[in-house]
């Protein structure tokens, strides 16, 4: 079956650190894959989404950046973190032929201070 | 322009009773799939339902079910006999096309079932 892999749960990180987020899933194959940001009590944000290694679309433009070495692995980065990019941030996947719906990771809670 | 509209920030049900979440999309695309999540005060996504917009029937899953009126582009969600547990955060999305890659949700409705 397949799996998602998301992690850290949770992240505090000072104004102006890096940050790595990293999502990998499991038993499946050139899935499609999306960033998404939730601000508190707010709905989801698409931030990227990618149809295969390299390939990434971005939809909001930001001081973040997404990439995905391996075809089952997505990562969201930041050179120099603000204090808005607090929120929640959520990876999912779809499988490559579409139609069905998306199945999300855990989720990261990202505090910025 | 916003592509699915949630004009409920908040509902309440009585325990035992029906609630219908609104949801209106807005797409020229005659190929999409709409979907429902709800997200519990953990965080995590839990899909709900689906319906193609080829659908003849509107989709059930359990207690919940899908009120689909395509001509009124929207799509309402049903639950039916509420349940303490029903009390999350729902979110109404959108795939346009067949193979299309970007899923679009709307703002959510907080639903609060009292006892």
């Amino acid at each position: 079956s397949q799996t998602i892999h998301q992690w850290p749960a949770t992240l505090v990180q000072p104004v102006g650190s890096p940050l790595s987020l990293e999502c990998t899933v499991e038993g499946t194959s050139n899935p499609n894959l999306y960033w998404y940001r939730q601000a508190a009590g707010r709905g989801l944000q698409l931030l990227f989404y990618s149809v295969g290694i390299g390939q990434i679309s971005s939809e909001v433009p930001q001081n973040l950046s997404a990439s995905r070495p391996q075809d089952r692995q997505f990562i969201l980065s930041s050179k120099k973190l603000l204090l808005s990019d607090s929120g929640f941030y959520l990876c999912a996947w779809t499988p490559g032929t579409g139609g069905t719906e998306a199945f999300f990771g855990q989720g990261t809670r990202l505090t910025v201070v | 322009a916003q592509k699915i509209t949630q004009t409920q920030p908040g509902m309440f049900v009585q325990e035992k009773e029906a609630v219908t979440l609104d949801c209106t999309y807005d797409t020229s695309d005659p190929s999409y799939g709409l979907f429902w999540y709800k997200q519990p005060s953990s965080g995590e996504m839990i899909f709900l339902i689906y319906q193609g917009s080829y659908d003849q029937q509107n989709a059930t899953e359990g207690r919940y079910s899908l009120n689909f009126q395509k001509a009124r582009k929207s799509a309402n969600l049903v639950i039916s006999a509420s349940q303490l547990g029903d009390s999350a955060m729902y979110f109404c999305a959108m795939r346009e096309g067949y193979n299309n890659n970007d899923m679009r949700f709307g703002a959510g409705t907080r639903l609060t079932v009292k006892p």
